[in-house]
């Protein structure tokens, strides 16, 4: 079955730029899709399909998808961004996989 | 506007049958190319991927959990069924449900959740 992996921990100061990444082999030739999880809530989708963002997530976050990796983008983080992220594709017959999750912190 | 909301027990017994709800509002699973999902996570660990239903009945399942799930839709009620056979103490989990609009589609829109315990 098909893996991806993100790092466990990602640490950014507040106003840098956070990158998250998602490894898997030629991830670049699937739709990678990001989800934001705060502690004790459920994850809202911050990224789809690379890189188009839905209607209410601020322009702060982008990504993108190429070769065996997949990032997800944060500029400017904020406190309010410090949560676990998870990557997600679909693996042939339609199955969707999650990665491993990175949890980011704001210094 | 989308909703979604889990329902069912919140405590289980090793080797029984667990049965979860996905009640939604606000779309039609017989309209294509809608589709409801279901995803758990253990308790401090990753989102796991269950299974998906798509609007034709077609049905999509993790190949590692898949002989023990089951999904249905009753489209007349808004409802998604979930089974999960011979349950264990790792499937310890808050089980969520969520919409997907397409085959590849991500989830976009997430229940809050059920939290389940496996325990005797």
């Amino acid at each position: 079955s098909y893996v991806l992996t993100q790092p466990p921990s990602v640490s950014v100061a507040p106003g840098e730029t956070a990158e998250i990444t998602c490894g898997g082999d030629n991830i670049g030739g699937r739709s990678a899709h990001w989800y934001q999880q705060r502690p004790g809530q459920a994850p809202v989708v911050v990224m789809q399909y690379d890189n188009d963002r839905p209607s209410g997530i601020p322009e702060r976050f982008s990504g993108s998808n190429s070769g065996n990796t997949a990032t997800l983008t944060i500029s400017r983080v904020e406190a309010g961004d410090e949560a676990d992220y998870y990557c997600q594709v679909w693996d042939s017959g339609s199955h969707r996989v999650f990665g491993g999750g990175t949890k980011l912190t704001v210094l | 506007q989308i909703t979604l909301k889990e329902s069912g027990p919140a405590l289980v017994k090793p080797t029984q049958t667990l049965t979860l709800t996905c009640t939604f509002s606000g779309f039609s699973l017989s309209s294509a190319p809608v589709g409801v999902g279901w995803i758990r996570q253990p308790p401090g660990k990753a989102l796991e991927w269950l299974a998906l239903i798509y609007w034709g009945d077609d049905e999509r399942y993790s190949p590692s959990l898949k002989s023990k799930l089951t999904v249905i839709k009753d489209t007349s009620k808004n409802q998604v069924v979930l089974t999960m056979t011979n349950m264990g103490p790792d499937d310890t989990a808050t089980y969520y449900c969520a919409h997907a609009n397409g085959y590849n589609s991500a989830f976009d829109v997430w229940g809050q959740g059920t939290m389940v315990t496996v325990s005797s």
